[in-house]
């Protein structure tokens, strides 16, 4: 089945600091989508992006789907961008998850 | 306001007392599924329903039952629980599965249901 590797499994910054999550996957796909999961536990879809690029205020996501990767950029980061991101790959009738990337947002 | 809500949202239990948590939809989605996180796993997924009376098991079904008999719900019974079975569970849903394209395939999740079995 598809793997799906995180990277980095940990990311401390600053109030402001711009960063970029990866997302490796180890075959095709036409179904990827990158998720945030708060403090509290709350699973949040952020983007659907199986190619290309899309844009949400300060978050940005693309994927490369012919070098099987995906990359999620946050611009100005704020405490409450703190928590873990998840990407995840649809195999068949399920999704692949990724062990995520927990981020914190120091003031 | 388009929701996928779970019932109880935290609950302890002792080993072998039946329980079912509850997940509930108002967007007439036909895809739900029910997955379990533990950390350093991920999430993984129990079971999922292709539509109504259409379920089928995911990477770890053991010790769990669904049904689905109307679309709007996709209750997760553990018939006799055991400690291994303390998680995090999530229900999700989505208005299509095989479309391809955001509008039908993006899976929205419910708030989650943390689960301690003593």
């Amino acid at each position: 089945g598809i793997q799906v590797e995180q990277s980095p499994p940990d990311l401390i910054l600053q109030e402001g600091a711009n960063s970029t999550l990866r997302c490796n996957f180890s075959d095709s796909v036409n179904n990827l989508q990158w998720f945030h999961q708060n403090p509290w536990g709350q699973l949040i879809n952020l983007f659907y992006i199986p190619s290309g690029t899309k844009q949400n205020g300060r978050l940005s996501a693309t994927t490369v789907a012919t070098e099987r990767y995906s990359l999620l950029y946050i611009s100005s980061s704020q405490t409450t961008d703190s928590g873990v991101y998840f990407c995840a790959v649809k195999d068949n009738r399920k999704l692949i998850w990724g062990l995520g990337t927990s981020l914190a947002v120091n003031p | 306001e388009a929701q996928v809500t779970q019932n109880p949202r935290y609950l302890i239990t002792v080993t072998g007392k039946k329980l079912t948590v509850t997940c509930s939809q108002n967007m007439n989605h036909e895809y739900m599924s029910w997955y379990r996180q533990d950390p350093g796993l991920g999430l993984r997924q129990i079971y999922y329903s292709m539509n109504v009376e259409v379920t089928d098991k995911g990477d770890v079904p053991e010790g769990y039952k669904v049904s689905r008999k109307e679309k709007r719900n996709f209750p997760l019974i553990l018939e006799s629980p055991s400690p291994n079975q303390t998680s995090l569970y999530f229900c999700a849903s989505s208005l299509l599965w095989t479309s391809g394209r955001a509008s039908t395939d993006t899976q929205y999740f419910g708030p989650g249901t943390r689960l301690t079995v003593l």
